[in-house]
């Protein structure tokens, strides 16, 4: 089974710094990769994802992630935190048949003005 | 609007008191899956379903039931409800192809006494 491993629980940076999570994966296939968010009290959210075309894939509200495959990678990263950036990062891989979605355990993120 | 309805958002119930948690979709989508959140443990899939009538055990399947009669609904029943069972449940779908990542639902917080 595929696994995904995301280092650091909770990171905390200053509004208009650089967000920096960080997603590891495990698998013996090209994977798809996934990075979804969750605001609170609510559901998840796509922010962006990774289907094998372009390694630096772009997203939702000024977020990408790159996709190195040498480093098992796929950190998700913004320029500039927003106040409003503050929640809970997924990432996500699926399995070769796409059947099931193995989630990391997620980070807190914390923006501090 | 797109979008997966899950009901109730909150419940309590007591322990060996069945109940269903129902969730529906309007997309047209063909693969329905259930969740169950938990701190410091992210999100682990309880069951899958790819199309109606074919549904599967995903990591955690035990205590629970699925049905796909029709393909808008998925319901999740606990048979006998216990309180390792507590925690926050999602409901997600996606259309048959693995790369465009899931739509989720608002959530369902059970609590079992």
């Amino acid at each position: 089974a595929q696994s995904v491993t995301q280092l650091g629980s909770h990171v905390s940076v200053s509004e208009g710094a650089l967000v920096l999570l960080r997603c590891n994966y495990s698998s013996s296939v090209p994977p798809y990769l996934f990075w979804y968010v969750q605001y609170p009290n609510q559901g998840l959210q796509l922010l962006l994802k990774y289907t094998s075309a372009a390694t630096l894939v772009k997203g939702i509200n000024g977020f990408e992630a790159e996709f190195k495959k040498s480093e098992t990678s796929f950190h998700l990263t913004k320029p500039s935190a927003h106040m409003s950036d503050a929640a809970e990062y997924f990432c996500a891989v699926t399995e070769n048949t796409g059947n099931q979605f193995y989630f990391g355990t997620g980070t807190s993120l914390t923006v501090i003005p | 609007e797109a979008q997966v309805t899950q009901n109730p958002r909150y419940l309590i119930t007591v322990t060996g008191k069945k109940l269903t948690v129902t969730c529906s979709q309007n997309m047209n989508h063909e693969y329905m899956s259930w969740y169950r959140q938990d701190p410091g443990l992210g999100l682990r899939q309880i069951y899958y379903s790819m199309n109606v009538e074919v549904t599967d055990k995903g990591d955690v399947p035990e205590g629970y039931k699925v049905s796909r009669k029709e393909k808008r609904n998925f319901p999740l029943i606990l048979e006998s409800p216990s309180p390792n069972q507590t925690s926050l449940y999602f409901c997600a779908s996606s259309l048959r192809s693995r790369g465009l990542g899931y739509t989720f639902g608002s959530g369902t917080r059970l609590t079992v006494v």
